[in-house]
């Protein structure tokens, strides 16, 4: 029972590099959230999707893209990175019902020199 | 809008005496309130979560909170601290469908210390 899988944990880029980060959920799961996480600043709501083929912005999306082609993935892209976006990036996954928890990934930790 | 503070960003309590993390809330709709709690370099794991059921909730790892709606307040609290509990904990508030998405938001996190 995986859960929420990211790829990769781990990343070194250096400025104006492009990478993406995949999500995965084996949870049937209609909600997909990507977050970043700052010291002293929580999580933070980058991009999200409420199903298959859609995305919504969240509270910080500039400079990140994201896709949901399959239910089951949800991709967050850096076309240009920059430093500001070294961060931990996490994953979440949720039925979408009310009152109902995200379930999180492991997280990815993104260094961009 | 929703917002979420957490009142400390550092606590820190001898092992076996209370725990008592502190977090306010703002909703505009009739909010869900959860805690999760981060181990170093770990994902994000559900301690409890509040859905209206009733306003005190019991969760993993003998962690409870109350749900007081006059005071937007929604207290993390343990009775003995173990020397385990030591991470980070976020306060989370979601307004469910309303607006969409079911988002989460996020408090700044309070860093929990457990010494001898």
């Amino acid at each position: 029972n995986a859960g929420v899988t990211q790829t990769p944990k781990f990343r070194v880029l250096k400025t104006g590099q492009s990478m993406t980060l995949l999500c995965a959920q084996d949870m049937n799961h209609e909600y997909m959230y990507w977050y970043r996480q700052d010291p002293g600043m929580g999580l933070r709501l980058i991009h999200y999707s409420v199903g298959e083929g859609t995305t919504a912005k969240g509270e910080v999306p500039d400079g990140y893209n994201v896709s949901r082609l399959k239910k089951q993935n949800f991709l967050l892209g850096l076309e240009s990175a920059a430093p500001s976006q070294t961060s931990v990036y996490f994953c979440a996954s949720s039925t979408g019902h009310p009152n109902t928890e995200a379930f999180f990934g492991q997280g990815t930790r993104l260094t961009v020199v | 809008a929703q917002s979420v503070t957490q009142l400390d960003s550092h606590v820190s309590v001898s092992e076996g005496t209370p725990v008592l993390l502190r977090c306010n809330y703002s909703s505009s709709y009739s909010p869900s309130l959860f805690w999760y709690v981060q181990h170093p370099n770990k994902g994000l794991q559900l301690l409890l979560k509040y859905t209206s059921a009733a306003t005190l909730v019991k969760g993993i790892n003998g962690f409870e909170a109350e749900f007081k709606k006059s005071e937007t307040s929604f207290h993390l609290t343990k009775p003995s601290a173990h020397m385990s509990d030591a991470a980070e904990y976020f306060c989370v508030v979601s307004d469910g469908y309303q607006g969409g998405g079911n988002k989460l938001t996020f408090g700044t996190g309070t860093q929990l210390k457990v010494e001898l």
